[in-house]
């Protein structure tokens, strides 16, 4: 059973616009959230994260929101370049629980000159 | 600057071959883990480490086992590996419980023929 789904496997933007990645969870415990950036043959890093007291955060061109009810994150960028492409991965934990995370199955991200 | 290091980037081994991965980290993070990406899966959890000598299972332990002597390192086993143990293997860090972000390494691509 899949506890946090990116639905979307991939998605094209063009440069300058702004790109929406989302990602839905099941687990009502979850109440730490984070995105992660993937290049290819490189391991992941850490690009932004958000607590359930919060329902937005923002650094930069990357936003992140939060609907508790909805169990709903999306990323955004904006404006998109074309260093942006790359795979995301949203992952979802439990503040001061077993230390794991759980992974969406991630959404590759192109972003056209 | 945190630095987590995977021993080798790619490696081939035969069916039936036992395969040490090993990671190190240099930020005395107390929580370790190691992954395995692959296409359509995202990230899954095989093994993770809060202290040393101190392991727990993830989602997918199935053939692998770890070792924590010391606190920067941390080591998947694969006993006797088989062909659908081809895979990106991720090792990553992180300090505290269950929130912060984790640090990952750039990662294994292992074969096995």
């Amino acid at each position: 059973d899949q506890q946090v789904k990116q639905n979307s496997p991939s998605l094209s933007v063009q440069e300058g616009r702004i790109s929406i990645l989302n990602c839905d969870y099941t687990n009502s415990m979850f109440d730490y959230f984070l995105w992660y950036k993937k290049y290819p043959a490189e391991g992941p890093t850490f690009l932004i994260s958000i607590s359930s007291i919060k329902d937005k955060n923002e650094d930069g061109r990357f936003t992140v929101f939060l609907n508790k009810s909805a169990k709903h994150l999306s990323l955004h960028i904006v404006p998109s370049q074309p260093g942006d492409s790359a795979v995301y991965f949203c992952a979802a934990s439990v503040i001061g629980g077993t230390y794991k995370y759980i992974f969406g199955t991630g959404t590759r991200l192109k972003v056209l000159a | 600057d945190v630095k987590v290091t995977q021993s080798s980037r790619y490696l081939v081994k035969r069916t039936g071959e036992k395969v040490f991965l090993e990671c190190v980290q240099d930020m005395d993070h107390e929580n370790m883990f190691w992954y395995r990406q692959d296409p359509g899966l995202g990230l899954r959890l095989i093994y993770f480490s809060y202290d040393v000598k101190m392991k727990e299972k993830g989602d997918i332990p199935e053939g692998y086992s770890v070792s924590r002597e010391k606190k920067e390192r941390f080591s998947l086993i694969l006993e006797s590996a088989s062909t659908n143990q081809t895979s990106m293997y991720l090792c990553a860090s992180s300090p505290g419980q269950g929130s912060g972000e984790q640090y990952f390494g750039p990662g294994t691509r292992l074969t096995v023929t």
